[in-house]
């Protein structure tokens, strides 16, 4: 296994336009999280799945944005009408789950996007 | 509230230091956990460590060790004889057990470590 894969790597996009991230988890995870990480800070968190399911959304996932995971493997994360502020390194993670553990979050090499 | 605080924003130290990572958290589960991650210049996150709220032991996997103490909310990472690949940077993470599968991440602890 490679782990999580995400794609493209840098995304350089006019304000007003669309972009849209693909993620691919390690194959055995059912769990996808995303996450945004500005610069000096930490991630933080968007969204969640367990397998196709969509289970939990920060408020800092405006109208603007929306995750897909439609076959419970790999997802897709769309910002519309990007603006400037969206900016920023956005991360994908995979864990498993069961038994009530928190199985730790393996990270993707995120995708870097740029608003112009 | 739940919140991770790395007080510390940059450590420079030479090769062969002992340096230690602060982090404290705060949260009313009285179940959670807590983990370290690196992120090399390259960017990818990586993970060290995952530690729940019931196991007050300390760790220690090689140069790295870890000083969990629920009495002060502190989980510290010590990097023991440094080494210039150690330089990145390295964040604490808070995952309560309510409030979903969120993880809360601290701003981040930025090592150099200079040859």
């Amino acid at each position: 296994d490679t782990g999580v894969s995400q794609n493209p790597r840098h995304k350089i996009t006019k304000r007003g336009q669309n972009v849209t991230f693909r993620c691919d988890p390690i194959s055995e995870h059912n769990r996808l999280y995303w996450y945004r990480q500005t610069l000096g800070q930490g991630p933080e968190f968007l969204t969640y799945f367990q397998n196709e399911a969509q289970l939990e959304k920060s408020r800092l996932l405006s109208d603007r944005f929306s995750a897909e995971r439609p076959k419970g493997s790999f997802s897709t994360l769309e910002i519309q009408r990007t603006e400037q502020g969206d900016s920023a390194m956005y991360l994908c993670a995979s864990s498993l789950s069961g038994g009530g553990t928190n199985y730790e979050q393996y990270f993707g090499p995120g995708t870097r996007l740029t608003v112009t | 509230a739940q919140k991770v605080t790395q007080a510390q924003t940059e450590i420079s130290v030479v090769e062969k230091e002992d340096v230690t990572l602060d982090c404290v958290y705060e949260t009313r589960d009285t179940t959670y956990y807590l983990f370290w991650y690196k992120q090399p210049p390259s960017g990818e996150l990586v993970f060290l460590i995952r530690r729940n709220s019931f196991d007050e032991q300390n760790e220690i996997s090689g140069r790295y060790s870890w000083n969990f103490q629920k009495s002060t909310s502190s989980f510290n990472f010590t990097i023991t004889a440094s080494q210039v690949v150690d330089s990145a940077v390295y964040f604490c993470a808070l995952r309560p057990n309510t409030g979903g599968f969120k993880t809360i991440f601290g701003a981040g602890t930025r090592l150099f470590v200079k040859a």
